[in-house]
């Protein structure tokens, strides 16, 4: 099975900043990558499919990079809506492997 | 719109069985497979497997054999997962997603199957 790794496991931020989270696959999964959010309580929601496009709805402040093994999903502007934890999830093989996840906090 | 909704809370004794649904609505059932993913209590998600409606054919992930089975009622546009033998360590929150081959997307609400005794 693939293996997906996140860095970091948390991350504390403030409103306005720049935030980056990586994720590392075990072997090249080309594209095949999406990122979602989950808030406390609720389903995940899907952020970014295909490594670096935008799901319908997301803010713009969402974006998704990467192809083979590391991806990053950034956002440009932390806003107080966005304090959620993120995982990213291959869909390469037919085993849909998500990695560990990374809270992003309030600092 | 696209939604899936899953049945109520479950509360079961160890060694008993469950049953989670999953109803779908606003797009053609046969068109996409379901998937179901596990979220134990302040863990991560854990895809458990698919099921394709149009073939009902099942996947299970490795950690998923056995216990747990995939099923379908297509005339109803319904997704279930059956647990069997339940353990303290199935206590979780099962969600069902529809697989879009580039995501996951609606998640159900999520189901909590809570085993004690």
């Amino acid at each position: 099975d693939i293996q997906m790794t996140q860095s970091p496991s948390t991350l504390s931020a403030s409103v306005g900043d720049r935030v980056t989270i990586t994720c590392r696959a075990s072997q090249s999964i080309r594209s095949w990558l999406a990122w979602y959010q989950q808030k406390p309580g609720k389903a995940p929601k899907l952020l970014i499919y295909k490594a670096s496009s935008l799901e319908s709805g997301v803010p713009s402040r969402f974006s998704g990079s990467g192809y083979g093994t590391e991806f990053t999903l950034t956002i440009s502007s932390l806003q107080p809506d966005d304090f959620a934890t993120y995982y990213c999830q291959q869909y390469h093989s037919y085993s849909r492997t998500f990695g560990q996840g990374t809270n992003v906090e309030i600092k | 719109q696209v939604r899936l909704v899953q049945s109520g809370s479950e509360l079961k004794k160890p060694g008993a069985s469950v049953k989670v649904s999953c109803k779908a609505s606003g797009y053609t059932f046969n068109s996409n497979a379901i998937n179901w993913v596990r979220q134990a209590p302040g863990q991560g998600l854990e895809w458990m497997g698919w099921i394709i409606p149009n073939t009902g054919n099942p996947t299970y992930a490795q950690d998923f054999t056995g216990r747990f089975v995939f099923s379908l009622d297509t005339s109803v546009s319904t997704a279930y997962l059956q647990i069997s033998s339940l353990k303290a360590e199935d206590t979780a929150v099962y969600y069902c997603a529809r697989e879009k081959g580039l995501g996951f997307d609606p998640w159900g609400q999520g189901t909590l199957v809570t085993v004690s005794s």
